[in-house]
């Protein structure tokens, strides 16, 4: 199987600073990645389809990257609400059907 | 508005019994796939089951695999998850969520329900 290592498990970050998430395959990924922001408390988000799509509504601060074994959600400004965990998701899996990361935890500095 | 409700978590035995739901609104359930994932405290997130669209086909976790049943009521919308022999280990937050598909592969989950908490313990 697949597993997705995300890193690093924790960033700790202030407003307005840039956010770099990685989240590496322990082989060639064939499909593609989705990223989702997770508050306590609250349902997933998904941010980002097929490695580089925004989700409708997200802001054009979230982007994502990548091919192969490593791909990089990027937040370019962090705003007060985008302090959650991200998970990476791997899509068109063969088995298990869906395979998450561990997430990634960015936190106020 | 495309929204996701769960409900029907508590607390139960060891080795007993527990029914999920999951209610739509703003889309019809029964024309998407439609997963169950999870949350154990402290952990991260787990697939647990899906049901494809029209002629259903479904896939389990082989964590669950036996012991849990997913399954639609199309005259409510809603999605449900039998659970049966449940564990210590099937302590978890219950998210439903929307799968999109392409053929038999599932790509991501969009909406997803704020989850509904199961706690097995005795």
């Amino acid at each position: 199987d697949i597993v997705l290592t995300q890193s690093p498990a924790t960033l700790s970050l202030s407003p307005g600073e840039r956010a770099t998430l990685s989240c590496r395959a322990s082989q060639s990924v064939v499909g593609s990645l989705a990223w989702y922001q997770h508050k306590p408390g609250q349902a997933p988000r998904l941010l980002i389809y097929e490695t580089s799509n925004r989700a409708t509504g997200i802001p054009a601060r979230f982007s994502g990257s990548g091919s192969g074994t490593d791909f990089t959600l990027t937040i370019s400004s962090l705003e007060p609400e985008d302090f959650a965990v991200y998970y990476c998701q791997q899509q068109r899996s063969n088995w298990p059907p869906v395979i998450f990361g561990g997430g990634t935890k960015v936190e106020l500095k | 508005q495309v929204q996701l409700v769960e409900s029907g978590g508590g607390l139960v035995n060891p080795g007993g019994s527990l029914r999920l739901s999951c209610e739509a609104s703003g889309f019809t359930l029964s024309d998407t796939y439609m997963s169950w994932i999870r949350q154990a405290p402290g952990k991260g997130l787990e697939w647990v089951s899906y049901i494809s669209s029209n002629d259903p086909y479904v896939n389990y976790a082989d964590s669950v695999k036996g012991r849990f049943t997913i399954y639609r009521d199309k005259a409510k919308n809603a999605l449900l998850l039998q659970m049966t022999s449940l564990r210590a280990e099937d302590t978890a937050i219950y998210y439903c969520a929307r799968t999109y598909n392409s053929g038999w592969d599932l790509n991501w989950f969009d909406p997803w329900g704020q989850g509904t908490l199961v706690t097995v313990s005795s």
